[in-house]
């Protein structure tokens, strides 16, 4: 399996703030994805970043709030800007290992932000 | 259209079988998947299964594929207290994207 690692594990931020959330992978990997988990929610996803383009959004995501990174084949960061208290949720980071053809999607522990 | 469905609670006696069953709307759906997402925790893959199969099988994990019905069922056999957590069901929506159902939370008594 992928190994992945989110930092912060979790945040408490003030509304009005921004918290940039880092992703690391221990392998090279094409596609990253950003997924989100409102309070007693399933996952809905982000946006998927790709190394060398600009990140693809998903309806109701815009880059504006939700700036994406991927300076290289192992790293992502998500930034979550100009808070509100709508925005805490966990956030998520995953990836489809290369073993079994990218089959396999793994998650990260996922960040829990509060926004007070 | 991407809608994945899932029954919210279920409460099985411990050493029962555990069924979670999952609808699913995208026939075109390659892979369906099963992730489990314990009290604090980010979400483990436990299986998953290749759209032209019926059933895969792993240790107490029993999954059945109705692509007719597009129904998903995850069987845990002889449960246990640690596998209480809350069961997502999830269908590839291409690009290697993910549709999530709104999960099912599973207790476990003794």
């Amino acid at each position: 399996s992928a190994v992945i690692s989110q930092k912060p594990s979790r945040d408490i931020c003030q509304r009005g703030t921004s918290l940039t959330i880092q992703c690391q992978v221990d392998s090279q990997v094409t596609m990253m994805f950003w997924y989100r988990q409102q309070p007693g929610q399933s996952l809905t996803l982000i946006a998927t970043a790709n190394q060398g383009s600009e990140a693809t959004y998903e309806s109701g995501f815009v880059i504006d709030k939700f700036p994406i990174s991927r300076p290289n084949l192992t790293f992502s960061t998500l930034t979550v800007s100009n808070m509100s208290p709508e925005d805490s949720s966990i956030y998520l980071c995953s990836v489809n290992s290369p073993r079994a053809g990218f089959t396999e999607a793994f998650f990260g522990q996922g960040t829990r932000l509060t926004v007070v | 259209g991407e809608d994945v469905e899932q029954s919210l609670f279920l409460s099985v006696r411990e050493g029962d079988s555990s069924v979670i069953n999952c609808t699913y709307t995208d026939s075109s759906s390659t892979y369906l998947y099963w992730y489990k997402q314990e009290p604090g925790a980010g979400l483990q893959l436990l299986t998953y299964i290749f759209s032209n199969m019926d059933m895969k099988q792993d240790q107490r994990l029993t999954v059945l594929l109705n692509k007719k019905d597009k129904h998903l069922s995850l069987r845990i056999a002889d449960t246990q207290t640690g596998d209480s957590a809350i069961y997502f069901c999830a269908e590839s929506i291409g690009d290697y994207k993910l549709s999530f159902g709104a999960g099912t939370t599973v207790t476990v008594r003794a």
